[in-house]
């Protein structure tokens, strides 16, 4: 089984601040991870993921996520906000089971960006 | 490429009426499933489907089936519509079934049950 939890349903930053959006996850076996990015009124557009390869992944649009296995994080960090990252966040934990991978989501954040 | 398409982007149904949301992607992407988004509780998977011919129940499959006849679409029935099922839909598709897969969503359909 899998599960993912993001601390914060709500996250606000002045522009130029760090982001910071939190996502912790179990899983029984070595995971995959994703955070996906959703504007309003859109679908949801991969921001980076974490295959095992390197545990610091970088992303689209200046964003970078840590994997931490004696944690088990996968949160996902901005130097300098922009009032364009105004949307809503989720982590993702994929997983093999079967015959195919299954992508659960977090909850989501919603990140507002204030002048 | 177009992408995943979804159709229609809104939708108002009556209890009881059924409907088929549409879903369509050209990137020959041989694995597909349908999501749905509540506020507060992110995106559940309702069904999945492994290529042509082969689909699998998702979390919340009840009230709903699907069936993929070709590797381009892969429609979504809702048999009795519910109030319940008032929701966002997504479809998403990637091109193996393999965990480290991206997937790719559509627009989204959003449907009102009343």
């Amino acid at each position: 089984a899998q599960s993912v939890t993001q601390l914060g349903s709500h996250v606000s930053v002045s522009e130029g601040a760090l982001v910071l959006l939190r996502c912790n996850y179990s899983s029984s076996v070595p995971p995959y991870l994703f955070w996906y990015v959703q504007y309003p009124n859109q679908g949801l557009q991969l921001l980076l993921k974490y295959t095992s390869a390197a545990t610091l992944v970088k992303g689209i649009n200046g964003f970078e996520a840590e994997f931490k296995k004696s944690e088990t994080s996968f949160h996902l960090t901005k130097p300098s906000a922009h009032m364009s990252d105004a949307a809503e966040y989720f982590c993702a934990v994929s997983a093999l089971t079967g015959t195919a991978s299954k992508l659960t989501f977090g909850t989501g954040t919603r990140l507002q960006v204030t002048l | 490429n177009a992408g995943v398409t979804q159709t229609p982007k809104f939708q108002v149904l009556k209890t009881g009426q059924s409907m088929t949301l549409q879903c369509a992607q050209d990137m020959n992407h041989e694995y597909m499933s349908w999501y749905r988004q509540d506020p507060g509780m992110g995106l559940r998977l309702i069904h999945y489907s492994v290529g042509a011919g082969i689909t699998d129940q998702g979390e919340v499959p009840n009230g709903y089936n699907v069936s993929r006849s070709t590797t381009e679409d892969f429609p979504l029935r809702l048999l009795s519509a519910a109030p319940s099922q008032t929701s966002v839909y997504f479809c998403a598709s990637s091109y193996l079934a393999g965990a480290r897969e991206t997937q790719y969503f559509g627009p989204g359909t959003r449907l009102l049950v009343l």
